[in-house]
């Protein structure tokens, strides 16, 4: 299994500027998490999927961010226009709540981020 | 507003030494309590899972226990090795409707001397 793929694995981009971050999901899994991990918020849940529905965008910063799921096997997440603020290392995880292959049943699986920075 | 927190903040220990991470939250009404570990650059990898009618889980040198009650929880690491520098974060995922969100602490950044 691959795991939770993401890209791309570094941005910097100009403010003003549009960004858009990539996930593929563990095959099979039903849920999609995207989570944004500062120094001084810690790791904040953005939005979730369940079967490709938007379930949550609460933690949704504001309406420059957006995300989409498409299909079960690839979202995105949007900011336009990008900010500095927006500086951040992005998260895509995914899970299952039938997923007894784990050690740990449902556990969740977090890719290795987008580590995006604003200037 | 649900928190969880973990102090220290960072720890540093000698090779060898047995140590405790610790891990707070202010609702007792939790589903179940993960600990991860997340390397420099890196993302998180689950360590272990406590479901909310369980007491601890072990695996390997790692222990983690949950108290309810008092919205505590632990993770004792064993002979500690250069390998386990790292940063540990638990997370809580709550009980109720639209729960499946999970709640991070800021983590304790662990670092092993050789």
């Amino acid at each position: 299994d691959a795991g939770v793929i993401q890209s791309p694995r570094h941005e910097v981009t100009e403010m003003g500027q549009e960004v858009t971050l990539r996930c593929k999901p563990i095959s099979g899994h039903d849920y999609l998490f995207w989570y944004r991990q500062t120094m001084m918020r810690g790791l904040e849940l953005l939005i979730y999927f369940n079967n490709n529905v938007p379930i949550d965008d609460s933690g949704m910063p504001e309406d420059r961010f957006s995300a989409k799921m498409p299909n079960a096997s690839f979202s995105t997440l949007k900011i336009q226009p990008s900010e500095p603020r927006d500086s951040a290392v992005y998260f895509c995880a995914s899970s299952s709540e039938h997923d007894n292959r784990a050690p740990f049943g449902n556990t969740i699986y977090f890719g290795e981020g987008s580590w995006l920075t604003v200037v | 507003k649900q928190e969880v927190t973990q102090i220290p903040a960072a720890l540093s220990v000698p090779e060898g030494e047995n140590l405790v991470l610790n891990c707070s939250f202010t609702d007792s009404a939790i589903y179940n309590l993960q600990w991860f570990r997340q390397d420099p650059g890196k993302g998180l990898t689950s360590l272990l899972l406590i479901q909310s009618s369980q007491r601890e889980q072990t695996s390997g040198r790692l222990n983690a226990s949950l108290d309810k009650s008092s919205g505590r929880s632990t993770l004792y690491i064993a002979a500690s090795q250069p390998g386990d520098s790292a940063t540990y974060l638990c997370a809580v995922r709550y009980s109720g409707a639209g729960s499946y969100q999970l709640t991070f602490g800021k983590g304790t950044k662990l670092s092993v001397i050789p």
